[in-house]
């Protein structure tokens, strides 16, 4: 059963240029949120997405937007970076029945902007 | 908004004692919350999580935690440290159920001490 997959797991872009990180859910999941996580912080929730929409934002500018397709991967994208947009990306999955009230998260996209 | 703290940024205990990370939270509807692991350069591991059933949680690895409501805390513990236990452990808080945003601690260092 194959966990959350990321690619890629390094990348390094300059200042100004656009990025995008993709996010393979869980076999069977449905929802797919991403976060950030700066150096020595904990994550920070950047939205959500299920069917195909963003469910929920968090506090994150618009250059933040992302996309689900309809296997339920998911890319997310940043334009215009800044040095401040170094960080650890995570993408988590986790299915829509609530019941299981679980999210998984796959190992990240380490994101470093010179 | 639900937040969690995270008491300690750095905790070191010796190889066999007791370990305690504590996590208070602010919520004004019932949590749900979790503790994460994260081991160096990957993504997190769920350890435990309550979803208001039992107040106390076992979990992966040894671990366990009280929910306390009068003291809103969900403190994790582990009656004898083992060296694979150093890691960042986080602790977090569901907005409603916990396939939606998280809100991450600022992370507890769990360093052992042979």
């Amino acid at each position: 059963d194959a966990g959350v997959t990321q690619s890629p797991t390094h990348l390094i872009k300059t200042r100004g240029q656009q990025v995008t990180l993709r996010c393979s859910p869980k076999s069977g999941h449905d929802t797919v949120s991403w976060y950030q996580q700066a150096l020595g912080q904990g994550p920070q929730f950047i939205f959500q997405y299920y069917e195909e929409e963003e469910r929920q934002r968090g506090n994150f500018p618009d250059r933040f937007s992302g996309h689900q397709f309809p296997n339920y991967s998911s890319e997310l994208n940043v334009n215009a970076l800044l040095l401040g947009d170094s960080a650890l990306y995570l993408c988590a999955s986790s299915l829509e029945d609530r019941a299981t009230d679980t999210q998984y998260f796959g190992p990240g996209t380490r994101l470093t902007v010179l | 908004a639900q937040s969690v703290t995270q008491l300690g940024s750095h905790v070191s205990v010796s190889e066999g004692a007791l370990v305690l990370l504590r996590c208070n939270y602010s919520s004004s509807v019932p949590p749900y919350l979790f503790w994460y692991v994260q081991y160096p350069n990957q993504g997190l591991q769920l350890l435990l999580k309550y979803t208001s059933a039992a107040t106390l949680v076992k979990g992966i690895n040894g671990f366990e935690a009280e929910f306390k409501k009068s003291e809103t805390s969900f403190h994790l513990t582990k009656p004898s440290a083992h060296m694979s236990d150093a890691a960042e452990y986080f602790c977090a808080v569901s907005d409603n159920f916990g396939n939606e945003k998280l809100t991450f601690g600022t992370g507890t260092r769990l360093t052992i001490i042979p």
